[in-house]
């Protein structure tokens, strides 16, 4: 059973970059099929896609975002990590690791194993 | 981007109910449709892939339907544990969006 992590601080300042990382256990991150995302959801609001890993380095991330968001993959430790800068309120959310695989006659992709999610506060 | 619409935003049902929440896509979107359930302080849970596929594990009460711009999601028979929110996401392009969530609370 594929199990996500993710872990880091609590409290960001404004300003400064917020930088989190999901441990993978009970599954391959080298896989081909799977890509790694981090997804996010402000208090009381819905979801917002930030980005996806593949493990080969190829990364998408959301437009919206701009250039704060760097993700990256490092397969020996079978992690992926979300770098997000310039950090303020707004980025204040409830951020999601989860496994981002293709399936079905379409290979139709959808986020199918997410971790538990960790809160993140932007303030002084 | 592609807008995913919801409706309703909300709704009350009771145990036993047909529940039936719809999404609609600001574009065709093909089958790539997933349905998400979430419940208070949980990560989402996958209900629904490419439209109308079962995830795995998910209890047969759970269907999608649709294709193009206009999908589904149907509770057949409400149960307890099925009081949640629920998103539908498009996987066509990127950036991956959801809908805004549909609210299933108890009547």
């Amino acid at each position: 059973q594929v199990q996500l992590q993710e872990s880091g601080p609590g409290l960001v300042k404004p300003s400064e970059t917020l930088s989190l990382t999901c441990t993978v256990s009970g599954g391959s991150i080298s896989h081909t099929s799977y890509y790694w995302a981090w997804i996010r959801q402000p208090p009381g609001k819905g979801l917002e896609w930030i980005g996806s890993v593949h493990y080969t380095g190829t990364t998408y991330h959301n437009p919206s975002l701009k250039s704060r968001v760097t993700i990256s993959v490092d397969t020996s430790k079978i992690q992926f990590t979300l770098h997000l800068s310039s950090v303020t309120a707004a980025d204040t959310a409830v951020y999601y690791c989860a496994r981002d695989s293709a399936q079905g006659s379409i290979a139709a992709r959808s986020f199918d194993y997410w971790g538990q999610g960790t809160r993140v506060s932007v303030s002084s | 981007d592609i807008d995913m619409t919801q409706s309703p935003s909300s709704l009350s049902a009771s145990v036993g109910d047909r529940v039936t929440i719809t999404c609609r896509a600001s574009q065709t979107i093909s089958s790539y449709l997933n349905w998400y359930q979430q419940k208070p302080g949980k990560a989402p849970k996958l209900l629904i892939y490419g439209a109308s596929s079962l995830q795995s594990g998910v209890p047969s009460r759970f269907s999608g339907s649709g294709s193009g711009t206009d999908f589904t999601l149907t509770i057949s028979s409400l149960q307890p544990e099925d009081f949640a929110t629920y998103y539908c996401q498009q996987s066509y392009s990127t950036p991956r969006t959801f809908g805004q969530g549909t609210k299933v609370e108890i009547k």
